[in-house]
């Protein structure tokens, strides 16, 4: 059975710290990786999709994908108050794991 | 460009009975899923349509099943309710049906069973 496992936390980091969100997954034959963002009582919210191994960046997210370690990383720069939620990966769009929780305090 | 809409936003229903659940993808996306998030449990994958086909199919009971129409919208059904069954319902949409596609979700259906 395909399997994405996060760290539920709560990961705690400062506001302005860096914040690293970390994904692993079982089919080494997966191509496409996503990261959501949950508020809580709201609906997944997509912030990036990465597709080849390396580093995508976008505005302060940064996604890294490594296919032969099958893990999936997520880094959020300068990080704010309002970036506390709850982080969802997923793999191949229908795979999801079960979030890990950020807490950014000012 | 119209986001995923899901109606209704909240259901409350008692055991035994059914319930549909109804999606509109954005314009121009053929490929809806859905799933069931619990605290407990997560984003549970339900089903994913495309053009009126169910490609793929998670670990649910028969008690849950779907449909996709024509325009692409979708429905969900869940007969014989129980109490487990209380959770919020998400569909999303994507342009295909290709594991690629980034996928967008709607606001999700509340639904509690009492």
């Amino acid at each position: 059975q395909k399997e994405v496992e996060q760290n539920s936390g709560p990961l705690s980091v400062p506001e302005g710290a860096i914040a690293s969100l970390n994904c692993t997954y079982s089919d080494r034959g997966s191509q496409s990786f996503f990261w959501y963002r949950q508020y809580s009582g709201k609906s997944p919210e997509l912030i990036m999709s990465i597709y080849s191994n390396g580093d995508k960046e976008d505005g302060r997210f940064t996604a890294q994908l490594n296919k032969a370690s099958q893990y999936v990383s997520l880094l959020i720069r300068d990080s704010q108050p309002s970036d506390s939620a709850t982080y969802l990966c997923a793999v191949a769009k229908l795979i999801f794991g079960t979030g890990t929780r950020l807490q950014v305090f000012p | 460009k119209a986001g995923v809409t899901q109606t209704p936003r909240y259901l409350i229903k008692t055991r035994g009975q059914q319930v549909t659940l109804s999606c509109s993808p954005i314009s121009g996306h053929r490929s809806v899923s859905w799933y069931q998030q619990t605290p407990g449990q997560g984003l549970q994958f339900l089903f994913e349509y495309f053009s009126e086909t169910q490609r793929n199919k998670g670990n649910f009971p028969g008690r849950f099943s779907g449909r996709q129409f024509s325009n692409s919208r979708s429905e969900m059904n869940v007969s014989t309710l129980e109490l487990g069954d209380s959770a919020l319902y998400l569909c999303a949409s994507s342009l295909g049906a290709s594991g690629g596609d980034e996928q967008f979700f709607g606001p999700g259906t509340r639904l509690t069973v009492l």
